[in-house]
């Protein structure tokens, strides 16, 4: 197993253009999150998946972000009208339903928005 | 909710210890720690669970106070490989992290 994969590793976006990212988790992982992570903070929750079901999507997230997982494989966040708010790292993460699992990281995309 | 790291950021002599210090305002399940190097991904260290199992490295330890909402990661014998900001996550159904610790260890 080749562990998460990010897809695109960067991106530079003009503002208000339209992007989506794509996660390929572990296989056999079928939870599954993404966090927004910029220059000295923590892996800031944005949403999760459990199998196919979005379980949980942050409060602090704006309608302008939205999470798929078609079929519990692979996830893709897409934000609209991108603002120069929205540059960060943003990372995937997947682990196996457990409450008692680690969870492995994917090397993220990075979003700059010009 | 966010789980509270203290300190903020420690500086350390190679071979000194280290105390990392997270805590939760709700019960806490499970707690992990991770290791994040600059410009790369979080990688998981340890997870400690409720009941006291351990999973992780095996020369890292840590604690659980399931009662106190604590857990502590505590790093010996420090090498210059253990640079890095160190985060503590915490389950409640989802995971999430506190705001990190940021580790230097020196020659």
């Amino acid at each position: 197993d080749t562990g998460v994969s990010q897809d695109p590793r960067h991106k530079i976006t003009k503002r208000g253009q339209n992007v989506t990212f794509r996660c390929d988790p572990i296989s056999e992982h079928n939870r599954l999150y993404w966090y927004r992570q910029t220059l000295g903070q923590g892996p800031e929750f944005l949403t999760y998946f459990q199998n196919e079901a979005q379980l949980e999507k942050s409060r602090l997230l704006s309608d302008r972000f939205s999470a798929e997982r078609p079929k519990g494989s692979f996830s893709t966040l897409e934000i609209q009208r991108t603002e120069q708010g929205d540059s960060a790292m943003y990372l995937c993460a997947s682990s196996l339903f457990s409450g008692r699992a680690e969870a492995f990281f994917g090397q993220g995309t990075r979003l700059t928005v010009v | 909710q966010q789980p509270v790291q203290s300190p903020q950021a420690v500086i350390l002599r190679e071979g000194e210890d280290a105390v990392i210090n997270c805590s939760s305002s709700k019960a806490l399940y499970s707690v992990h720690w991770y290791r994040q190097k600059h410009g790369e991904a979080p990688v998981f260290l340890m997870i400690l669970l409720k009941g006291g199992e351990q999973k992780g490295h095996e020369k890292i330890s840590a604690s659980f106070n399931e009662k106190k909402q604590q857990s502590s990661l505590y790093l010996t014998a420090s090498q210059l490989s253990y640079s890095g900001t160190y985060f503590c996550g915490t389950e409640h159904g989802k995971l999430i992290f506190g705001q990190g610790t940021e580790l230097s260890v020196k020659p």
